[in-house]
């Protein structure tokens, strides 16, 4: 099993630009996050979803939308990337248990 | 609403020595509660979690935490430290019942050093 996979793993984009990032979970979990780590501020919810078809806010979601299609792949769009969103971001997938597995991260810089 | 706080942002400490790395958490509920460790350039992977039952909890890599639930602690113990612990430390905390949503706060993390 590959585990949570994220696609790209680095990208730079100018402010104004779109981009889309992927997450794909091969464990059949229902539930998946988009997080976002800035230095000294650990991890920050951006929206979660609870099973295909469903999506809701979590801490910081201004600036960001994400569909989750089939149960698999949880996607986080950026439509007008501005510099404030320059980070890294983490996808996570649980089951019914409270434990969360982490993708290996992308790591975005908007400039 | 939880809240984690991790006193302290980075901890340095030698081989071999032991180290405690302290997490408090604020919540009007009970809660659950996880470490996790972030290797550099890696994504977070789950040490150790407290969900019900004793109060010790023991994870990977020789690393336990205690909750105690009056001082709303978790700190993170490991006897004896070796170079390949450095890393960075969240300590995590869930409400019991949050709905199906099962989110997660985190703290902001403690730098793990481990000097030669």
């Amino acid at each position: 099993n590959a585990g949570v996979t994220q696609t790209p793993k680095f990208r730079v984009l100018k402010t104004g630009q779109s981009m889309t990032l992927l997450c794909a979970q091969d464990m059949n979990h229902e539930y998946m996050y988009w997080y976002r780590q800035d230095p000294g501020m650990g991890l920050r919810l951006i929206h979660y979803s609870v099973g295909e078809g469903t999506t809701a806010k979590g801490e910081v979601p201004d600036g960001y939308n994400v569909s989750r299609l089939k149960k698999q792949n949880f996607l986080l769009g950026l439509e007008s990337a501005a510099p404030s969103q320059t980070s890294v971001y983490f996808c996570a997938s649980s089951h019914r248990s409270y434990e969360q597995y982490f993708g290996p991260g992308t790591r975005l810089t908007v400039t | 609403a939880q809240s984690v706080t991790q006193l302290d942002s980075q901890v340095p400490v030698f081989e071999e020595a032991p180290v405690e790395l302290r997490c408090n958490y604020s919540s009007s509920v009970s809660v659950y509660l996880f470490w996790y460790v972030q290797y550099p350039n890696q994504g977070l992977q789950l040490l150790l979690k407290y969900l019900s039952g004793s109060t010790l909890v023991k994870g990977i890599n020789g690393f336990e935490a205690e909750f105690n639930k009056s001082q709303t602690s978790f700190h993170l113990r490991k006897p004896s430290v070796h170079i390949s612990d450095t890393a960075e430390y969240f300590c995590a905390v869930s409400d019991v019942g949050s709905g199906s949503a099962r989110q997660l706060t985190f703290g902001s993390g403690t730098q793990l050093t481990v000097l030669p």
